[in-house]
């Protein structure tokens, strides 16, 4: 079975700072992981997917598959950035997601 | 275009009664996805419908069950309440098919307490 862990419940950093996520999967196969964001007020939304290979808002994801790691990284974190975090891997194209537990991000000015 | 809206927004119930959530899927949406998040944890999969049939299951007892209409609106239902029951049910609709229109898009939720 699959399984995502998010080591950190909390992460405070300070404006223009670099912030990294951590997010760890176990399994066997080949997996889809995403990033999903949810800002105060808001519902939880995509921020992005391994297989765009893209920057959102200026983070970035990459799959390690040596590792099975799948770490959100921004090099200077912004106010707008302080929301609820969650990791997510999915087997097959139309599958179930499987979530991480969250990270809080509080971005301090 | 109208996103995944969810109903009602909060419902207080009592143990061993029953509950009805419902869920309108964004236009165009042919798949529909249940998750229950509990307070301070990540949302889990209940069941995912597809053109009005099961297709998935999480790992949750048979007392939820659910539903998807011809209009792909889907109803997620709950038996013999539960304490543990108590959480947020997050409804997520997609259209499998290929990368630009297979992402979940989430509605708001539905907070259900059990007294």
């Amino acid at each position: 079975a699959q399984r995502v862990t998010q080591p950190e419940k909390l992460l405070s950093v300070f404006k223009g700072a670099p912030v990294e996520l951590k997010c760890n999967y176990s399994y066997s196969g080949s997996p889809e992981l995403f990033w999903y964001v949810q800002y105060s007020r808001q519902r939880l939304q995509l921020l992005l997917r391994h297989i765009s290979r893209e920057s959102i808002k200026g983070f970035t994801a990459d799959l390690n598959k040596g590792e099975t790691s799948f770490h959100l990284k921004k090099p200077f974190a912004q106010e707008e950035d302080s929301a609820m975090y969650y990791c997510a891997l999915r087997k097959a194209a139309g599958n179930k997601l499987t979530f991480g537990g969250g990270t809080r991000v509080l971005v301090k000015p | 275009e109208t996103g995944v809206t969810q109903s009602p927004t909060h419902l207080i119930k009592t143990r061993g009664q029953q509950v009805t959530l419902r869920c309108s899927s964004q236009s165009g949406h042919n798949t529909v996805s249940w998750y229950q998040q509990a307070l301070g944890q990540g949302p889990q999969f209940i069941f995912q419908y597809y053109r009005e049939e099961e297709n998935g299951r999480g790992n949750f007892p048979p007392r939820f069950s659910g539903l998807q209409f011809p209009n792909y609106s889907s109803e997620l239902n709950v038996n013999a309440l539960e304490l543990d029951d108590s959480a947020l049910y997050l409804c997520a609709s997609s259209e499998p098919g290929g990368l630009s229109t297979d992402t979940q898009y989430f509605g708001p939720g539905t907070r259900l307490t059990v007294l």
